[in-house]
């Protein structure tokens, strides 16, 4: 069995500020590992992956994250958030070579001038 | 290459009624897979199906129930509503059932408001 979890359902950051959002995983057999964004009234947008190889995955819109299997972690950064980013952030887990996505409840990414 | 188109994009029902959700899968994709998102939470899988068959199914009871059409598209159908299942019904198709957390593309979703 997976599950998520997403440390803050809420995170506010200042516009150019560094943006962590944190994700912890549990999982049977090796992950797959995803964040998606979904902006109001919208589906959602995968913005990066990890299946295997190179543990720091670089996505759209400037941001990536590292799988850390000693941490069971897949932390979502971007150097400098931007009025843009702000948006309710998913982290999910797939167990490798299925399809199902077990996602976490979420954290809305708050950007303040 | 068209996306996930969603319909209707609102509905409101009432207790006990039954409702209709539909999906159009993305151009080449023959699987496609239903979520459901409650207020402030991530969303959950209730079914997938695969050339037309249910190839998975989530913690959801019988009363949830789907169809996939030779054109791929689907329907959710849920019978005797229940205030709980009102939430954002999200579909996803995918290439095939061993790439879909891989390559999902998700539609805009339904908001089902039970009254």
């Amino acid at each position: 069995a997976q599950s998520v979890t997403q440390l803050g359902s809420h995170v506010s950051v200042s516009e150019g500020a560094l943006v962590l959002l944190r994700c912890n995983y549990s999982s049977s057999v090796p992950p797959y590992l995803f964040w998606y964004v979904q902006y109001p009234n919208q589906g959602l947008q995968l913005l990066l992956k990890y299946t295997t190889g190179a543990t720091l995955v670089k996505g759209i819109n400037g941001f990536e994250a590292e799988f850390k299997k000693s941490e069971t972690s897949f932390h979502l950064t971007k150097p400098s958030a931007h009025m843009s980013d702000a948006a309710e952030y998913f982290c999910a887990v797939s167990p490798s070579g299925y399809s199902t996505l077990t996602f976490g409840k979420g954290t809305m990414l708050l950007v303040s001038p | 290459e068209t996306g996930v188109t969603q319909s209707p994009t609102h509905l409101i029902k009432t207790r006990g009624q039954q409702v209709t959700l539909r999906c159009s899968s993305q151009s080449g994709h023959n699987t496609v897979s239903w979520y459901q998102q409650a207020l402030g939470q991530g969303p959950q899988f209730i079914f997938q199906y695969y050339r037309e068959e249910e190839n998975g199914r989530g913690n959801f009871p019988p009363r949830f129930s789907g169809l996939q059409f030779p054109n791929y598209s689907s329907e959710l159908n849920v019978n005797a509503l229940e205030l709980d299942d009102s939430a954002l019904y999200l579909c996803a198709s995918s290439l095939n059932k061993r790439t879909g957390g891989y390559g999902y593309t998700f539609g805009s979703g339904t908001r089902l408001t039970v009254v």
